[in-house]
Formats: C-alpha cells, structure tokens, sequence
C-alpha cells in the first residue's frame, strides 16, 4: 500500500522569500501524486498533479513540483510567498493500476505554512 | 453555488447521540468519498462509493455508517457518537480516471462530541 511522508509540519517564511515544501512517497508500484491546498476554514481544493511525462509540473498561484522517482520524492516550491500563501497544504498518491480507478487517495499528515510580514 | 456542499457547517452533540452528516454535489460525479481530518493526522478516508449500489469501508470506518441516497447525496452516520470523533468531516467528489482524477472537497462539517 501505498504511503505519504511530509517532512515539516510546519513552515514560515517572510514575504517574497522563497519556500519548499517536502513530501516522500512510497509505493511498489507507478504513483499519480498530487499536492491539495486548504485554505483557513476551507476545504481543499487541488494545487498540482503529475500524471506522466514531464516531472517538472506547473500549478495554480506559482506553485510548480517536481517528481523525482530515483528519491521518491515529489517537493513543492514557489518562488516568492505572498502573505495569501498562508495555508496547509497537502501531499497525496494514488497508485497507477492496470484496469479500473484507483480508489484511494492517501494523503499527508499535511505541511502548515506560515507567510509573515 | 457551491458544487459540493455539507450539511450542517458545525454541530455539537453528546456522547452516545445519533448524528447524520449530510453531503450534496452538482458535479454530476459518480464518486463520493467521506474524510475526517484531526491535526496533525491529515486527513483519513472513512467510506466512499462509486456508484450508488457501491459503498466501501475506508481507512477508519468502525464507528460509522453511510447511505448513497442518489447519485447526488451520500450521508454520514455516526450511530452513537463518541468523543474521539471530535472532528472537521469533508466531503468529496470525483469524477472516474483511473486514479488520476482530481477530487473535489466540501466545505468541510466541525463535529464536536461533548
């Protein structure tokens, strides 16, 4: 089965300075991994997905992600935070399989971002 | 108007009540999934369904129930609440794709058990 790691639980960085939030995954077999974003009193909405192909994704709002499957690893970053940034933001994985959906989105325990002034 | 929307936003019940959780969506979506999310623990899939005669148990599903009514509301129950289940519930929905689809959240419900 498959299963989420994020390494900090949480993160403040100052305005305009740049951030990475990690996640490892673990799986046995190919992976779909996602990062989700709740925003305070909110629920989650989708960030980024890597499906295949290019391991360098683009998201809403900056965020970009690279997949690296030798590190099993698949860290969010953003160039320059804004305070609107403030949010915790998930990782998750679904496992590729031969036929039918995947039906289990695991997610991480989930990284708090803090954007201060 | 909100595509997925939850049923009562807050509520706070005694231990041993009954209490349903309510979830509608517009999406058109066959898939509907139920989360609880506790700090620090992310969040934990409890049931969800793929179609209405499909129901399944999710990671954490002792102490729940649910219903898929229609393709359009799928219901929480928590037959004799317990405060351990003190929690924020989302509700979500997808469409299928093989696992590659995105799922798409609730406002969330705020459970407290006293």
């Amino acid at each position: 089965a498959q299963s989420v790691t994020q390494l900090d639980s949480q993160v403040p960085v100052f305005e305009e300075a740049p951030v990475e939030l990690r996640c490892n995954y673990s799986s046995s077999v190919s992976v779909y991994l996602f990062w989700y974003v709740q925003y305070p009193n909110q629920g989650l909405q989708l960030l980024l997905k890597y499906l295949s192909g290019s391991t360098l994704v683009k998201g809403i709002n900056g965020f970009e992600a690279e997949f690296n499957k030798s590190q099993t690893s698949f860290h969010l970053r953003k160039p320059s935070v804004h305070i609107s940034d403030t949010a915790e933001y998930f990782c998750a994985v679904s496992e590729v399989r031969a036929q039918g959906g995947s039906e289990k989105l695991v997610f991480g325990k989930g990284t708090k971002l803090t954007v201060n002034p | 108007d909100a595509d997925v929307t939850q049923t009562p936003r807050n509520r706070i019940t005694k231990t041993g009540k009954r209490i349903m959780l309510e979830c509608s969506q517009t999406k058109g979506h066959d898939r509907m999934y139920w989360y609880r999310q506790d700090p620090g623990l992310g969040l934990r899939l409890i049931y969800y369904s793929f179609d209405v005669k499909d129901i399944n148990k999710g990671e954490i599903s002792d102490g729940y129930s649910v219903s898929r009514q229609a393709q359009a509301k799928f219901s929480l129950s928590l037959e004799s609440a317990i405060p351990n289940q003190t929690a924020l519930y989302f509700c979500a929905t997808s469409d299928f794709g093989g696992g590659r689809e995105t799922q798409y959240f609730g406002p969330g419900t705020r459970l407290l058990v006293l």
